[in-house]
């Protein structure tokens, strides 16, 4: 299985709303990220979990909220979002790569996420 | 500070010619690199890597790229373009002691359109 599945794959949102975006992985891999991507943009780094703990958080608003429940699962909590928050949110993940064991990352296909 | 450069917002070419999309980069020390493919409405796929050894890697669909660490350039090619390699393209970068996690850095992504 090298698969990212990430669900939903849209979703439309109040700015009052709270909802959650999920991520699996059974790869073995132990860092899994979170990105988001604008339009034509490249991809932003959000957070970095790394063996389940948050490894890296890029400065974002704490209007979302990562949460890393188990080595295969990752999640993002949203609350009282903005407009221009909409975007697409990918997930990733690596396997934790130590003395030049380096891997790509897997993709999911990601959350298009609507705030009106 | 790492970065990537990726000068053509577009690149058309036709089918069945050679393509090449452009990436130099800027990191401390030898780098990994890697180039993403991304479809509309998709996460990124992998396609190949450079990591150490031979300049030249070979990757998925075809397609190939040459590390060249005296111009910092890893410019990806295809020797026949196909209709369908129509997508996005980011090239990345990230440094050699960067703890084992991706903290990478993407290029802004070129648009390739073979027309047929």
């Amino acid at each position: 299985d090298t698969e990212v599945t990430q669900t939903p794959k849209h979703l439309v949102m109040g700015m009052t709303n709270k909802k959650s975006l999920k991520c699996e992985q059974h790869m073995g891999h132990r860092a899994m990220y979170w990105y988001k991507q604008k339009a034509k943009k490249p991809p932003e780094l959000m957070f970095v979990y790394s063996y389940e703990k948050l490894s890296i958080n890029e400065s974002v608003p704490s209007r979302f909220s990562p949460e890393c429940p188990n080595s295969s699962l990752l999640n993002l909590h949203l609350h009282a979002l903005q407009p221009e928050d909409s975007a697409l949110y990918l997930c990733a993940s690596s396997l934790q790569g130590f003395s030049g064991r380096e891997t790509e990352a897997f993709f999911g296909q990601g959350t298009r996420l609507t705030v009106v | 500070a790492q970065s990537v450069a990726q000068p053509e917002d577009q690149v058309n070419v036709a089918e069945g010619n050679p393509l090449t999309v452009k990436c130099t980069y800027s990191v401390s020390g030898n780098p990994y690199l890697f180039w993403y493919v991304q479809y509309p409405n998709r996460g990124l796929q992998f396609l190949l890597k450079y990591i150490t050894g031979d300049n030249l890697v070979k990757g998925s669909y075809g397609f190939e790229a040459e590390f060249n660490k005296s111009q910092t350039s890893f410019h990806l090619k295809k020797p026949s373009a196909l209709v369908s390699d129509s997508a996005l393209y980011f090239c990345a970068v990230r440094p050699r002691n960067s703890g084992g996690y991706q903290k990478v850095t993407f290029g802004t992504g070129t648009k390739l359109q073979v027309i047929p």
